[in-house]
Parts: structure tokens; sequence; C-alpha cells
């Protein structure tokens, strides 16, 4: 079975500009969720897709957006941008949309977005 | 809002000894995940506990979670230099989604 994967694994954008990241989850699993890393600190949960719907959201602006496509894989936009936008953001999947006690979240490489 | 934290940040040891790590929040959590993380990777997931009072072991590693849910703890014993890397915990409830403390980045060095 394939992992989660992330695209692109790096990308430099202006300020202002928008951005969109793109995940494909792992076989089987129909949940994504992603998370936003910032430079020493652990991941914060952005918001996740569960066919197809946003299933919950973080403390984020609405200038971060998704979407879930019907094989399952996510896109991340971003509009925009600021220079604290700076981050690696992670892409998740996991098989089931409500976390129980042996839900498992895999995580991809992450995409490392620089804002200048 | 649930937040967790974790201590120590950094912990710099030598190869051989052993070190504790802490995840401390004051939320119950139905389930709670220790992940590692490598640079430029994702974290990848070591170990989920659901029980209170629950211990369980991964070769070198053994982890604990609180009688009350609210607290863990991850024990390494002869430390190697492969366990290099940032400790995170992740608290989830159900119908929630993970709550990720801040880690712990440790280095051991040869």
């Amino acid at each position: 079975e394939t992992g989660v994967t992330q695209s692109p694994t790096h990308l430099i954008k202006t300020r202002g500009q928008q951005v969109t990241l793109r995940c494909s989850s792992q076989s089987g699993h129909n949940t994504v969720s992603w998370y936003q890393q910032a430079l020493g600190q652990g991941p914060q949960f952005i918001f996740q897709y569960y066919r197809e719907e946003e299933n919950g959201r973080g403390n984020f602006p609405p200038r971060f957006s998704g979407l879930q496509f019907p094989n399952y894989s996510s896109e991340l936009n971003v509009n925009a941008l600021e220079l604290d936008d700076s981050a690696l953001y992670l892409c998740a999947s996991s098989p089931a949309h409500r976390q129980g006690p042996n839900t498992e979240a895999f995580f991809g490489q992450g995409t490392r977005l620089t804002v200048v | 809002t649930q937040l967790l934290e974790q201590s120590p940040q950094f912990l710099s040891i030598q190869e051989g000894e052993n070190l504790t790590v802490y995840c401390n929040s004051s939320s119950v959590f139905s389930s709670l995940q220790w992940y590692r993380q490598e640079p430029g990777e994702g974290p990848v997931l070591l170990v989920t506990v659901v029980t209170g009072g629950e211990v369980k072991k991964l070769k070198r590693l053994t982890f604990q979670f609180g009688d009350a849910r609210k607290d863990s703890s991850l024990h390494i014993t002869a430390a190697q230099p492969g366990d290099t890397g940032l400790y995170l915990c992740a608290g989830g409830g159900y119908g929630q989604n993970f709550v990720f403390g801040p880690g712990t980045r440790l280095s051991v060095l040869p």
C-alpha cells in the first residue's frame, strides 16, 4: 500500500500570492487532515476533510481553504499569503473521521512553504 | 481550548544514558499518541495509549498514560544516536482532531 504523499516538497512564494498544496491519502483512508507546523513548534490543526466536505476546522482564517476529491486526495489553498504563513504544511490521512482509540493518522513528509 | 505542554523543550545526552520526557495537560484525553519527527519529514506514530495508567513498551521505549488521562511520559533506556529527533505528543478525543504539544527535541551524542 502507498503512503501519504505531498507535493511540492518545497515552495517559495511572495507575500500576497496564492498557493495550492496537494496531498494523496494512504490507500483505503477516506479522511484527510491538514496541519501547519511553524519552526520549532508542534503541528497546529487547520481543518479536516471527510467525504469531500470540511469536517472540523482549527483557528485559521478563511483565506485557508481546502478541497477533497472523490479519490480522497486533497488540496490546501492559501490566499493573500503573509510572511507568517511560512511553515511546514503536513497532511495526514486516517481511515475514519472520528478519532477513536484505535484511529491512527499517517503523515506525509510535508511541504515547506517559504513566503518572502 | 485543549493544550498540551511538553518538557523538557530540549535535551542533549550521551549515548547509553536513560531519559524521560513528559507531556502534560489540564484536559482529559480519550487517547494520547507519541510521534517522532526527523528534520524534513512528517511525524511518525510510535504508540497510542488509551487507558488511564496504561504502560506500553516498544523495544527501549516505555510509554505511560496517566491515571487521569491528562498526562503521559516517554522513557528511553540506553539512548542511541538513532533516537535523535523531535518527540511530539498528541491528545485526541472522540470526534475531535488531535492537539499536538510543542515537542521535545532530543539529541543523542555518540
